[in-house]
Parts: C-alpha cells; sequence; structure tokens
C-alpha cells in the first residue's frame, strides 16, 4: 500500500515570494491533515480536512497560508507570502474516519521549507 | 496544550529493553493513547496505541496503568536505528465526532552500542 505522498522534499524561497505545497493521501483515507514542525518542536496541527471540507483551522496564520483539498483527494498548502518565521518542515497525514481506535494518522516524509 | 508529560532525553543499550515513560494524568475515559516516533528528517512513525489494556504489536509493548494516567512503550530488542524521537500522545475528541493529536516535544531516545 502506498504511503502519503507529498512534494517538492525541499524548498528555498525569499521572504515575501509565495510557495505551495502538495499532498496525495493514502487511497480511501477521508481525512487529511497539514502540520508545521519547527526545529526542536513537535508536529504542531495548521488544518484539518473532512473530505473536501474543513474541521478545524484554528491555528492556520489564514492572513498569509491557505489549504485546499479538491474533490476530497489531494490538497495544496500555500504560504503567501512567506516570512522567516516560515521556515519548517510541513507534513501531511491522513486517516480513515476516526471513531473510537480508528483514525490512525498517518504521515508522509514532509517539505522542508526555508525563506531567507 | 499537549495533555501528556515525557522526559526529554534517554539512553538505552543496544540489545536491550527501551521503557519510554509518559504521564497523561487528565487524561478521559474515551481518549487514546497513541505513540509515534520521528527518526531524524522523516515524518512521524505511528507505533501503537490503546485505550485500557496493554497492547502489542511487532514493533513495541504499550502498557497502561490501571488508573490510565501513564503509560509505558517498551522496545524489548532496542537497536541502533531506534534512535529517534518518541511521541506520547493523547487523542483528543472534538466537534463532536472529530479527533485531534497535540505534539509535544517528546524523548529523545539514544540507543548506544
Amino acid at each position: 500500500e502506498a504511503g502519503v505522498a507529498q512534494s517538492p522534499r525541499y524548498k528555498i524561497i525569499e521572504k515575501r515570494q509565495s510557495v505551495a505545497f502538495w499532498c496525495n493521501p493514502i487511497s480511501g483515507h477521508a481525512t487529511l491533515y497539514w502540520y508545521q514542525q519547527i526545529l526542536g518542536q513537535g508536529p504542531k496541527l495548521l488544518i484539518q480536512f473532512q473530505n473536501n471540507g474543513v474541521v478545524d483551522d484554528s491555528q492556520l496564520p489564514k492572513d498569509r497560508f491557505s489549504a485546499e483539498r479538491l474533490k476530497g483527494v489531494d490538497s495544496t498548502l500555500k504560504i503567501q507570502p512567506a516570512k522567516l518565521e516560515d521556515s519548517a518542515v510541513y507534513l501531511c497525514a491522513s486517516s480513515l474516519a476516526g471513531t473510537g481506535g480508528g483514525g490512525t494518522q498517518y504521515f508522509g516524509p514532509g517539505t522542508r521549507l526555508l525563506v531567507l | 496544550d499537549a495533555k501528556t508529560t515525557q522526559p526529554p532525553s534517554m539512553d538505552c543499550a543496544e540489545g536491550r529493553a527501551a521503557n519510554l515513560p509518559c504521564n497523561h494524568s487528565t487524561i478521559s475515559g474515551n481518549e487514546y493513547v497513541y505513540w509515534y516516533r520521528q527518526i531524524h528528517s522523516q515524518g512521524p512513525q505511528y507505533i501503537i496505541h490503546g485505550l485500557k489494556n496493554n497492547e502489542t504489536n511487532e514493533m513495541a509493548s504499550l502498557i497502561i496503568t490501571e488508573d490510565r494516567k501513564s503509560s509505558t512503550l517498551i522496545l524489548p530488542h532496542a537497536t541502533l536505528r531506534d534512535t529517534a524521537v518518541y511521541y506520547c500522545i493523547v487523542r483528543v475528541l472534538f466537534g463532536g465526532s472529530n479527533y485531534k493529536l497535540t505534539f509535544g516535544k517528546g524523548t529523545l531516545l539514544t540507543v548506544n552500542p
């Protein structure tokens, strides 16, 4: 079974530029998550989708970050304009709809972003 | 905020059992304990989860105390490839039917030859 795919794996941009990340979840997984992981810290949830609807975006900096999940499968996360503090690893995860002990999240390899 | 407390670092000798503790004293009755690990430059890897009973899979064992306020992840025969940051997470229900994982800083386990 293929895992969560993310691209690109690395990206270097200058501040005030825009950048986009792509995620393809595990086939059949209805729930998709984007996390931000700053060096030395645990991942922080930015946004959670259930199919193509947003269920939690409380920690997404909406003035510069946006995300969409068209057709309830692939997702893109965009930053515009980027700031120095956005340098981090952006992780995508997916899960089956979580009920009881289900809903285990499986993570992709991440996209490492460096903003200069 | 994360609902768990873990030591920042631990060491273990190769071939020995690694026992990683986690405190989650405010856990609610229907909240699961999840363990993930993150090897350098990789995404978090799911290890195991449990509610009340002890659990075992091919990677590890999870021992949950009877009062559910703490748990221990056991790697029975640690290898150098088990060197990673281990996260203990209480999965929280929100919005009636959705679940959230809140990661803390985890425990850096270093397996020494």
